[in-house]
């Protein structure tokens, strides 16, 4: 059964880069046309949708964020990765990663990012 | 960009009950792309339905979800303690590009 598991920095400070990686188990990245994508959740509030990359490389930015994000692939780690730059403390949220082939149909169990000094 | 508008934010009921839950889009969603999820505090949301009412991989039948276009909505027909939890939709007519609802919180009254 394929799993998603995110990795990363728990605390990241002001104006530097958050990064984040998710690993791919109990099965392929590559295999399967799917997007691989990030969501993210701050504290108390709903979800958003930070972008997506499909196998080819081509990649999906939400607007709001394009600026300061970028997804990469590596199939021979069976990794997705996400950088987001310039950090706020409005950035602070619980960062999933999934894999969708429309819908979200298998999500990491995520992973808290506090932006503090 | 869609926007999805669910309602209500909070919907009290007790157990053995029937829970319904809108999800509006502010304009048509592409071949009915819609979806829902659940989720319960400190875990990730729980795919439950995707093409607007199709069941994904071991949901109960008691959850369904109806509509086309730009009103959809999700029926709990008959809750049982481990259903209370938040709700959202989510559009994927626009994917890879994506938009999610607000929520609604189905809290035991």
């Amino acid at each position: 059964q394929l799993q998603l598991q995110e990795s990363g920095p728990g605390l990241v400070k002001p104006s530097e880069t958050l990064s984040l990686s998710c690993t791919v188990s109990g099965g392929s990245i590559s295999s399967g046309s799917y997007f691989w994508g990030w969501i993210r959740q701050p504290p108390g509030k709903g979800l958003e949708w930070i972008g997506s990359i499909y196998l080819s490389g081509s990649t999906y930015y939400n607007p709001s964020l394009k600026s300061r994000v970028t997804i990469s692939v590596d199939t021979s780690k069976d990794q997705f990765s996400l950088k987001l730059s310039s950090v706020t403390a409005a950035d602070t949220a619980v960062y999933y990663c999934v894999r969708h082939p429309g819908a979200l149909d298998i999500w990491g169990q995520g992973t808290m990012v506090t932006v503090s000094s | 960009e869609i926007v999805l508008t669910q309602s209500p934010g909070t919907l009290s009921l007790s157990p053995g009950e029937r829970a319904t839950l809108s999800c509006r889009a502010s304009q048509s969603v592409s071949s009915n792309y819609l979806a829902w999820y659940q989720q319960k505090p400190g875990q990730a949301p729980r795919f439950l339905i995707y093409g607007a009412s199709t069941r994904a991989t071991g949901i109960p039948d008691r959850f369904s979800g109806s509509g086309s276009g730009t009103d959809f909505t999700l029926t709990i027909s008959r809750l049982e303690p481990e259903d209370f939890a938040l709700y959202y939709c989510q559009q994927y007519g626009t994917s890879p590009r994506l938009t999610f609802g607000g929520g609604t919180k189905v809290e035991i009254k």
